[in-house]
């Protein structure tokens, strides 16, 4: 079946790097996307890959992908306050142009 | 530069009531989705619409319906409230031709009492 699953919760010291963990089960999946919410607010796109690259890097964040293992993860470089929100991954089917979004990491910065 | 609208932004119904939530976008996209969104829980496609003229169902379709009205809006109904439906709802468009990320609304925070 369709599925996206992330832990509900990681907490971190500010200053060190956050890793957020996603897997998908759809091996024919084309774009993977990791979104943020802060509380109240919209979703917010912080970066996406696609299915033929393993890593991309955009400043502080880094995303790793391992399609064989369906594993999806996103780091955060040097943890900041302002990084703190519910982060979503999200895949395509390309068979049917859904997106599917997993439940959401809460991530927390802790002094 | 508005990207993709959504309105109301706030809506309270009683049990029973009908309403039909708006989306428009402005970015040409062919693709267009409504979630919703549940406090500790993820976003949970509702429909669905991958061009004009079509539209899918999602993974939580019961007690909704939609209309794409033209390749810009795709609106979203709600025939009967019920308080099962309380929730924040978030519309996106997407172009598959260019398979960029989806662009959303800032959703609109529905209750039903």
């Amino acid at each position: 079946g369709e599925d996206v699953e992330q832990s509900l919760f990681l907490s971190v010291r500010e200053g060190d790097s956050s890793v957020i963990n996603c897997t998908y089960t759809d091996s024919s999946s084309t774009y993977l996307y990791w979104y943020k919410q802060e509380p109240g607010a919209g979703l917010q796109l912080l970066t996406y890959i696609f299915s033929n690259m393993d890593m991309k890097q955009d400043q502080r964040l880094t995303v790793l992908l391992n399609k064989k293992d369906k594993h999806l993860s996103l780091r955060i470089a040097d943890t900041q306050t302002g990084d703190s929100a519910i982060y979503f991954c999200a895949e395509m089917y390309s068979s049917a142009s859904k997106i599917i979004f997993g439940s959401g990491t809460r991530l927390s910065i802790r002094p | 530069n508005a990207g993709v609208t959504q309105t109301p932004k706030f809506q309270v119904l009683k049990t029973g009531q009908s309403m039909t939530l708006q989306c428009a976008q402005d970015m040409n996209h062919n693709s267009m989705y409504w979630y919703r969104q549940d406090p500790g829980m993820g976003l949970r496609l509702i429909y669905y619409s991958a061009s004009e003229g079509t539209t899918d169902k999602g993974e939580v379709p019961n007690g909704y319906n939609v209309s794409r009205l033209n390749k810009r809006e795709f609106s979203l109904r709600l025939e009967s409230a019920a308080p099962s439906q309380t929730s924040v709802y978030f519309c996106a468009s997407l172009d598959r031709a260019t398979n960029q990320p989806q662009h959303f609304g800032d959703g609109t925070r529905l209750s039903i009492l």
